[in-house]
């Protein structure tokens, strides 16, 4: 059965830093992999979708990688900014997906 | 454009009540979900709707019931509320962005959220 799993839960970080959020999963078989974000007593945007056949997605600054061999992706996040503060979830699978419990990323002013 | 759109915000219930969530979407998407998202828990899908007139069971259908009555609309239904089931309930659509069902890429889109709590 398909696992994911985020570490960690919990992040806080200066303004400006660039951080990496991480997220496993341990079925390497997997269609596809995405990111979303999740403001606080709001719904899921997506940021980044990466299907199977791809190794990586760009969108302004966020960059998402995806290793399937190893059963990894990763939420690169350049220059940070309080506006990025938010829950971070990544989630695998077709149309039905398999999520991750978030990292919850605080960007300190 | 509104997107995908859920009534009610909010909503307390008894042990025993029963109510339906609404849910709406004006993308034109063929698939919608219901989920459930418990703290520390990643979201959990409940029923999902591949088209219009069917349905099928995700990871945690117990205690609900949907209907798809239309290709906007997809409506998550509790016959008789258990604390267990205090949540928040999220609804999406998805436009598929390549490949065949299996395999295929999928962009979920999602209404604000309902918080249900059952006392």
């Amino acid at each position: 059965k398909q696992e994911v799993t985020q570490i960690p839960a919990a992040l806080s970080v200066p303004e400006g830093e660039n951080l990496v959020l991480n997220c496993s999963f341990t079925d390497s078989a997997i269609y596809n992999l995405q990111w979303f974000r999740q403001d606080p007593g709001k719904g899921l945007t997506s940021l980044l979708l990466i299907q199977s056949s791809q190794r990586e997605q760009t969108s302004g600054r966020l960059n998402a990688s995806l290793d399937k061999s190893s059963g990894r992706s990763t939420l690169y996040i350049a220059a940070s900014q309080p506006g990025d503060s938010a829950t971070y979830l990544c989630a695998v699978g077709d149309y039905q997906l398999i999520w991750g419990a978030g990292t919850k990323l605080i960007i300190k002013p | 454009n509104a997107g995908v759109t859920q009534t009610p915000k909010f909503q307390v219930l008894k042990t025993g009540q029963s109510m339906t969530l609404q849910c709406a979407q004006d993308m034109n998407h063929n698939s919608m979900y219901w989920y459930r998202q418990d703290p520390g828990m990643g979201l959990r899908l409940i029923y999902y709707s591949a088209s219009e007139g069917t349905t099928d069971k995700g990871e945690v259908p117990n205690g609900y019931n949907v209907s798809r009555l239309n290709k906007r609309e997809f409506s998550l239904r509790l016959e008789s509320a258990a604390p267990s089931q205090t949540s928040v309930y999220f609804c999406a659509s998805s436009r598929r962005v390549g490949g065949q069902w299996e395999g295929a890429s999928y962009e979920q889109y999602f209404g604000p959220g309902t918080r249900l709590t059952v006392t």
